[in-house]
């Protein structure tokens, strides 16, 4: 009854490092999703997939790529790491059957660019 | 484009009284409405949603949410607030007539529930 499951949950990063957060779901669900949450802003979506093999920017997408090779798997790639990307980070899925299903979060993974 | 505005950064209740979290949208069209709250360093759960049909949802924890077309509004309401009820809650929107079903969520609410 895994859900969806992120890693790590915590990394402290140096600028200019790069690293992948991990996010694998066991529910078959085609959407998935990345947000970052920052104090007093909400969840800011940065990408999201509707499908293997397709993704799509969201509202804040600069400093990261994705890819979507299988159903089960959305990695999130941070390049050049900077102090601005010091946030949570979470991982949602859903199964869309016209947009009327809820989503499933990760635990999350905090982040700290030094 | 769809939006939802939540316009309290914080709502504080005294144990056993009725509490009422509020969450405004924006659609062209009729909208999908969630409810969800996240305790400390934990992700999103999901409390209740709004499709069609009955106006009044009922979800998780004793929770409940009215969906008013006229006022574009869902608040969130509970008859008598609990501790354990302290937490951050996010309502969220889809706009299924716009193609996309990319939620978009709310600013968040944090809920103090006082003993």
């Amino acid at each position: 009854n895994a859900g969806v499951t992120q890693t790590p949950k915590f990394r402290i990063l140096k600028i200019g490092q790069s690293m992948t957060l991990q996010c694998t779901q066991d529910m078959n669900h085609n959407y998935m999703y990345w947000y970052r949450q920052d104090p007093g802003m909400g969840l800011k979506l940065i990408y999201y997939s509707v499908g293997a093999g397709i993704t799509d920017k969201g509202e804040v997408p600069n400093g990261y790529n994705v890819s979507r090779s299988t159903t089960e798997d959305f990695p999130l790639r941070l390049e050049l790491a900077a102090p601005s990307q010091t946030s949570v980070y979470f991982c949602a899925s859903s199964s869309e059957t016209g947009g009327a299903t809820e989503a499933f979060f990760g635990q999350g993974t905090r982040l700290t660019v030094v | 484009a769809q939006s939802v505005a939540q316009p309290e950064d914080q709502v504080n209740v005294a144990e056993g009284n009725p509490l009422t979290v509020k969450c405004t949208y924006s659609v062209s069209g009729n909208p999908y409405l969630f409810w969800y709250v996240q305790y400390p360093n934990r992700g999103l759960q999901f409390l209740l949603k709004y499709i069609t049909g009955d106006n009044l949802v009922k979800g998780s924890y004793g929770f409940e949410a009215e969906f008013n077309k006229s006022q574009t509004s869902f608040h969130l309401k509970k008859p008598s607030a609990l501790v354990s009820d302290s937490a951050l809650y996010f309502c969220a929107v889809r706009d299924p007539s716009g193609g996309s079903y990319i939620p978009t969520f709310g600013r968040g609410t944090s809920l103090i529930v006082h003993p």
